[in-house]
């Protein structure tokens, strides 16, 4: 099936510090990627969608200037989390969906964020 | 404001048991999905449910989906430890691939 990669996996950085994480699409193309964030035993949340040649569109709640959004090809969006404080530490994941495989969404294998 | 509901939220039973996971939502949509994730994990998909009536099996799991309901249930049958893990259904209620999950059951299955 479809495979969407993330890295890092696991990133633990300190407070104040920035962390960028990447999703690809590694056998498809995807002009939208979602990221979600998931806390520990909860959900996931959607924070935003990411547009490949366009600003993402974010969640309500979600502040843009916090976690940036870049998707700058048909397989690759990058999710920066900026000045990044222990609130933010979390399992953050992304997903896309083949539209020529029709209605699946994949979901990239996670990134788990511990800011100390 | 779309609500997805799963009932129960934490299940533990015992191996060779049947059981059903209820998911409710509260918002036309004609898609619904299964995801299933292990501790520490990401989501691996199950099922996808595109129509009123659609029934999907595979191995010990059954999915269907009644659009008029708002419903769609997992069923279990036979239940093995292998099983045990977290199980969301989501919704896609405006087609644009913005999924929007229930809080998970967690299934904890005893050999």
């Amino acid at each position: 099936g479809a495979v969407v990669s993330q890295h890092p996996s696991w990133v633990i950085c300190k407070s104040g510090t920035s962390v960028k994480i990447e999703c690809r699409s590694l056998d498809f193309q995807a002009t939208t990627m979602f990221w979600y964030r998931q806390f520990p035993k909860q959900s996931l949340m959607l924070m935003a969608t990411s547009n490949e040649g366009s600003k993402a569109t974010y969640e309500q709640g979600v502040e843009k200037d916090k976690f940036l959004i870049n998707h700058a090809s048909l397989t690759l969006s990058t999710l920066t989390v900026t000045s990044a404080h222990p609130e933010d530490s979390s399992f953050y994941i992304c997903s896309a969906a083949d539209i020529t495989r029709g209605d699946t969404q994949y979901f990239g294998p996670g990134t788990r964020l511990t800011v100390l | 404001e779309l609500k997805v509901e799963q009932n129960p939220l934490f299940l533990s039973m015992q191996e060779g048991k049947n059981y059903t996971i209820y998911c409710n939502y509260s918002t036309t949509s004609d898609r619904l999905y299964w995801y299933r994730q292990d501790p520490g994990k990401s989501l691996e998909s199950l099922f996808v449910l595109l129509s009123n009536g659609a029934v999907k099996q595979e191995g010990r799991l059954m999915a269907s989906l009644d659009t008029k309901a708002r419903l769609s249930t997992l069923h279990i049958t036979a239940a093995v430890h292998d099983l045990s893990a977290t199980y969301f259904c989501a919704v896609d209620p405006n087609r644009d691939d913005k999924i929007i999950f229930g809080k998970g059951t967690r299934l904890h299955i005893l050999p």
